[in-house]
């Protein structure tokens, strides 16, 4: 079975401060790693995703995240945050074996940026 | 890029009575949609899996009579809240995997469905 740990449930960072929110797994098996981010009342949209090749995966509004296979981690980091960064942050894994298989969500990582 | 709608946004309903939810994908066809529930401040939790034109698939402890799903299109997945009563009320999120076959595949999320039971 697989699991995720997002370490951090709030994070509070002035604004233009760099941020990362941090992310550990558990798998037996190989997985495909995303993060997702929550605005209030909405759905989830996607950030970015790991499925193979480089490392350091970058995403949309200037997020980046770096698979560690050893450390078995897949933190985000955005170097200058925005106030409309402000939202829950979550990452979630799918393994790759055996179909398609469903994604399983760490707890979330609320980031509060202030000015 | 590729849009799931829900729809109602928003519904509170009177306990014991059915409430239904749409998720639709509108620019592409979904082989398979997820729904799940959200309570305040929490993860998503899956609570099942629909492939279009077959029964769907229940995770451990969900109740597949109480939560009812039919993936009746390729663009359409209805999760029915049957007898509903005030410790369903959480919001509900779907999902939808275009139908590309791959592994790779994006799951494209709803913008959710607020279900508060009086």
């Amino acid at each position: 079975a697989q699991s995720v740990t997002q370490l951090d449930s709030q994070v509070p960072v002035f604004e233009e401060a760099p941020v990362e929110l941090r992310c550990n797994y558990s798998s037996s098996v190989s997985v495909y790693l995303f993060w997702y981010v929550q605005y209030p009342n909405q759905g989830l949209q996607l950030l970015l995703k790991y499925l193979s090749g480089s490392t350091l995966v970058k995403g949309i509004n200037g997020f980046e995240a770096e698979f560690n296979k050893s450390q078995t981690s897949f933190h985000l980091r955005k170097p200058s945050v925005h106030i409309s960064d402000t939202a829950e942050y979550f990452c979630a894994v799918r393994r790759l074996s055996g179909g398609y298989n469903k994604l399983i969500f760490g707890a979330g990582t609320r980031l509060a940026v202030h000015p | 890029g590729a849009v799931v709608s829900q729809h109602p946004s928003w519904v509170i309903c009177k306990s014991g009575t059915s409430v239904k939810i749409e998720c639709r994908s509108l620019d592409f066809q979904a082989t398979t949609m997820f729904w799940y529930r959200q309570f305040p401040k929490q993860s998503l939790m899956l609570m099942a899996t629909s492939n279009e034109g077959s029964k769907a698939t229940y995770e451990q402890g969900v109740e597949k009579d109480k939560f009812l799903i039919n993936h009746a299109s390729l663009t359409l997945s209805t999760l029915t809240v049957t007898s509903a009563h005030p410790e369903d009320s959480s919001f509900y999120i779907c999902s939808a995997r275009p139908g590309g076959g791959r592994l790779t595949d994006t799951q494209y999320f709803g913008p959710g469905t607020r279900l508060t039971v009086l």
